[in-house]
């Protein structure tokens, strides 16, 4: 079973609107992190938003907030009032346990345009 | 400012050739490293996990002996694309985990990546 799966290959959005980005995921573990990137055409991966499988609360880092629902094992981005510059390739990844070695395991991606 | 450099950018050489890229922590030590090779509009593939001071582990498929990982210091990881040819024609990235024992909230931190193209 994919560990990770996103099912919006590409999304579209209007400036200045929200915008929600869907992943799911699977796993055993009772301790995992839950994270997004943001990929732009040029290649580097950004590090947007974290969500410990401990968390009670949603993580938010300005525009971006998180979805956590642990029992549906969703981990939804949202971004707030979507800017041109937000158009890009996004990833939902994790990482199971505790230690250094433990891989990351990312999603399709979703690609996303923002509309003028 | 960047944590992780990864040098070259990019790099177009010939079939037969042998190529090495660089992924350095800047600011940190990273007992852990990972390389990944991306196709085009498609997700990370994970390569192998490179830990300081020993043998990168690699994922099923990835041949070891084509894609040798040296991991030789804290801050330096190197992946050699040897006798490179036009199908390893690809997006190679790194990324690196701050500290010994890092806690499952640290993100990786990603190198701007590697363009190589095989003639």
């Amino acid at each position: 079973a994919q560990k990770i799966t996103q099912t919006q290959p590409g999304m579209f959005v209007q400036e200045k609107e929200a915008v929600t980005l869907d992943c799911t995921y699977d796993t055993s573990d009772q301790s995992y992190g839950l994270f997004w990137y943001k990929q732009p055409s040029s290649g580097e991966m950004i590090f947007l938003i974290y969500q410990g499988s401990y968390d009670e609360q949603n993580a938010t880092e300005g525009r971006y907030s998180l979805n956590f629902q642990k029992a549906r094992k969703s981990a939804n981005l949202v971004i707030s009032a979507s800017q041109l510059g937000d158009s890009a390739m996004y990833f939902c990844a994790m990482r199971e346990g505790l230690y250094n070695f433990n891989k990351f395991y990312f999603g399709s991606g979703t690609k996303l345009n923002v509309k003028p | 400012g960047a944590v992780v450099s990864q040098h070259p950018s990019w790099v177009i050489c010939k079939s037969g050739t042998s190529v090495k890229i660089e992924c350095r922590s800047l600011d940190f030590q990273a007992t852990t490293m990972f390389w990944y090779r991306q196709f085009p509009k498609q997700s990370l593939m994970l390569m192998a996990t490179s830990n300081e001071g020993s043998k990168a582990t690699y994922e099923q498929g990835v041949e070891k002996d084509k894609f040798l990982i040296n991991h030789a210091s804290l801050t330096l990881s190197t992946l050699t694309v040897t006798s490179a040819h036009p199908e390893d024609s690809s997006f190679y990235i790194c990324s690196a985990l701050r500290g010994v024992f890092t806690q499952s909230h640290q993100p990786q931190h990603f190198g701007d990546g590697t363009r190589l193209s095989i003639l």
